[in-house]
């Protein structure tokens, strides 16, 4: 079963601070994995797109890395501020099916 | 801003009933999207469009139906509500499946 794991469900950091966030993902045929960022009540907002062959990306203080061999992507952010407080999501596209699978999200909380 | 808009924001529709939710893509984008959020969890994937036909779908019943339109428009169906439809619902477009995606403010339907 296609499936996209995201940890930690939640984190509060200081602002200023750095995270990582965490995404594992089984499905196959892999097409992309995308990061989104969504505050609460409003659509996803993109942050990367990465394809098979790349291994980061970078988009502005919010850095993605994918190993598709293991099937894992983390988000690093730096220097945190408080507006990056929002759910940060993990989605991989099924290129069998042309599905987009959602993670459940990692809510982030930056704190003054 | 992402050039797709959606409508409307909001909506209250009493179980039984019938909703047409409706969204605007940006031109040229010829995959779309729709997705159901509840509250506090990652969106579930409804099916997806290509060039006017459905290309994809996720674990929804056929009550929800849709249908693109060749001006970039598309609209969400939800026949014969049931108090669980409420949700936010979530429309994305891209040029094609491989592309980044970019999503609507949503549609937050509830139904009483």
């Amino acid at each position: 079963k296609n499936q996209v794991e995201q940890s930690p469900q939640s984190l509060i950091i200081l602002e200023g601070k750095n995270c990582t966030l965490q995404c594992n993902y089984t499905v196959s045929p892999f097409s992309n994995l995308r990061w989104y960022k969504q505050d609460t009540g409003r659509g996803p907002v993109s942050l990367t797109i990465m394809t098979f062959s790349e291994n980061t990306k970078s988009n502005g203080r919010y850095t993605a890395t994918l190993d598709a061999d293991t099937k894992q992507s983390s988000l690093h952010i730096t220097a945190s501020q408080l507006s990056d407080s929002a759910s940060y999501i993990c989605v991989v596209s099924d290129r069998g099916t042309y599905k987009y699978i959602f993670g459940t999200g990692t809510r982030l909380k930056v704190l003054a | 801003e992402t050039g797709v808009t959606q409508s409307p924001t909001h909506l209250i529709k009493t179980r039984g009933q019938q909703v047409t939710l409706r969204c605007s893509s940006q031109s040229g984008h010829n995959t779309v999207s729709w997705y159901q959020q509840a509250l506090g969890q990652g969106p579930q994937f409804i099916f997806q469009y290509y060039r006017e036909e459905e290309n994809g779908r996720g674990n929804f019943p056929p009550r929800f139906s849709g249908l693109q339109f060749p001006n970039y428009s598309s609209e969400l169906n939800v026949n014969a509500l049931e108090l669980d439809d409420s949700a936010l619902y979530l429309c994305a477009s891209s040029k094609d499946t491989y592309t980044e995606a970019f999503f609507g403010q949503g549609t937050r339907l509830t139904v009483v």
